[in-house]
């Protein structure tokens, strides 16, 4: 079945240390979305890709890099976790800009 | 600008009992309208999408949503409530083709009794 990917599923790390996660598509989309989920609340979008062009949402703390090498692949790199980083990290993919978008199962993320 | 209103932060029924989630909407512009679920500790599932075909929308798992102009609503119903509903609701709108970013509504929660 094609999917969305996301690895590890729990992530544990320090206070400062950085840690990338990961996200994969059999999709074959477009569009490759990160979002955050805190608790008990709607996901925030981070940033997307169309393609190789990235597109970095303005309220995005410089903290938070992404990566897309080719069209099945996308990282999310925190830099330097802070304790307010914990949450769950959504990877999505659509077919373009309006189309339904697909969510891997998420990462949730621990700083210690 | 669009905006996603869930007017029911939490939403309690009896198993086998109706379900109706509401949800409003506002948008200057025709817009695409989903309702996702998610379950603790995972990603979103799409339940069903409206993009102006059919008002009445049917989705998995006996959910269904109907869309009214004129009341700027898209409410989510499913007749029989199962123990598995017991989760949470997003509504999300989103523009048109240009539109990368959804706009989601709060959250409601889901509990279903036995």
């Amino acid at each position: 079945d094609a999917m969305v990917i996301q690895n590890p599923r729990y992530q544990v790390t320090q206070f400062g240390k950085p840690v990338t996660l990961s996200c994969s598509q059999t999709l074959n989309h477009n569009v490759m979305y990160w979002y955050q989920q805190k608790s008990s609340q709607a996901p925030k979008l981070l940033f997307h890709y169309y393609d190789k062009d990235f597109n970095n949402e303005a309220d995005t703390p410089d903290n938070f890099q992404s990566r897309r090498p080719n069209t099945s692949f996308c990282f999310l790199d925190i830099r330097s976790p802070g304790l307010g980083d914990a949450a769950m990290y959504l990877c999505a993919t659509s077919k373009g800009g309006g189309e339904t978008q697909y969510f891997g199962p998420g990462t949730r993320l621990l700083v210690l | 600008a669009q905006s996603v209103t869930q007017l029911d932060s939490h939403v309690s029924v009896s198993e086998g009992t109706p379900v109706l989630l509401r949800c409003n909407y506002s948008s200057s512009y025709s817009p695409s309208l989903f309702w996702y679920v998610q379950h603790p500790n995972k990603g979103l599932q799409l339940l069903l999408k409206y993009t102006s075909a059919a008002t009445l929308v049917k989705g998995i798992n006996g959910f269904e949503a109907e869309f009214k102009k004129s009341e700027t609503s898209f409410h989510l119903t499913k007749p029989s409530a199962h123990m598995s509903d017991a989760a949470e609701y997003f509504c999300v709108v989103t523009l048109g083709s240009n539109d990368y970013k959804l706009s989601f509504g709060a959250g409601t929660t889901v509990t279903v009794r036995a």
